[in-house]
């Protein structure tokens, strides 16, 4: 069945360590997303990507780095500069033209920061 | 910038009781308003939309209509089960860049 796969489900890390987080989808959707959830305060987008090799920052990027090398993939790097990296994580995915801003996503990462 | 405001949470209801959340947004130009619910443990999926004023979007008993306005895309459920308990997201994408702005959430529990 076509949808959007993040792995692991639940990571921990030790404070100063970088982390990966990874996001496959088989939907051929060209643009993807990561959103960090916290309680009470909805989703705020990271980064996000409409077309292989081309990404920009959301409203929270600081301490994060992605890569998308591959249509299907999108990792998500937290790196040791995020300050506050306990968290829920969500990739989504969209295809561009009518169906603009219907996001699939994936059943998340919950990250805690040991 | 875009914003999406939804009423605070949480909401707690008995079992058939009538359900509303509401959802207010501030865009420029004519964006497509979303909701989307969360069950516990899971992603977010699209409950309904709506792309352009006065649209209505239903599914599974859940309805909301596109009023432009009142800048507004209030949630409704005539009659809850214990089911509809989850995280209930507005959202709003202003059909450009392909990103969207998210309400809260506001969290619903619905009672035997």
């Amino acid at each position: 069945d076509g949808g959007i796969t993040q792995s692991p489900k639940y990571l921990f890390r030790k404070e100063g360590q970088n982390v990966t987080l990874s996001c496959e989808q088989n939907l051929n959707h060209d643009a993807m997303y990561w959103y960090r959830q916290d309680p009470g305060q909805g989703l705020r987008l990271i980064y996000y990507s409409q077309i292989v090799n081309d990404f920009q920052k959301g409203d929270i990027a600081e301490g994060y780095s992605v890569s998308r090398e591959k249509k299907e993939s999108f990792p998500l790097t937290v790196t040791s500069a995020q300050k506050n990296p306990t968290a829920f994580y969500l990739c989504a995915s969209t295809g561009t033209g009518i169906n603009t801003g219907e996001l699939f996503f994936g059943e998340g990462s919950r990250l805690t920061v040991l | 910038g875009n914003s999406v405001t939804q009423m605070e949470g949480p909401v707690t209801l008995s079992e058939e009781a009538f359900l509303t959340i509401n959802c207010t947004y501030t865009a420029t130009g004519y964006p497509s308003l979303f909701w989307y619910v969360q069950y516990p443990g899971e992603g977010l999926q699209l409950l309904l939309k709506a792309t352009k004023a006065d649209d209505k979007g239903s599914n599974k008993g859940f309805e909301a209509t596109y009023r432009k306005e009142t800048t507004s895309f209030h949630l409704e459920k005539g009659s809850v089960q214990v089911s509809d308990s989850a995280v209930y997201f507005c959202a709003l994408s202003d059909n450009w860049d392909y990103k969207l702005s998210f309400g809260a959430g506001t969290t619903v529990t619905v009672r035997a």
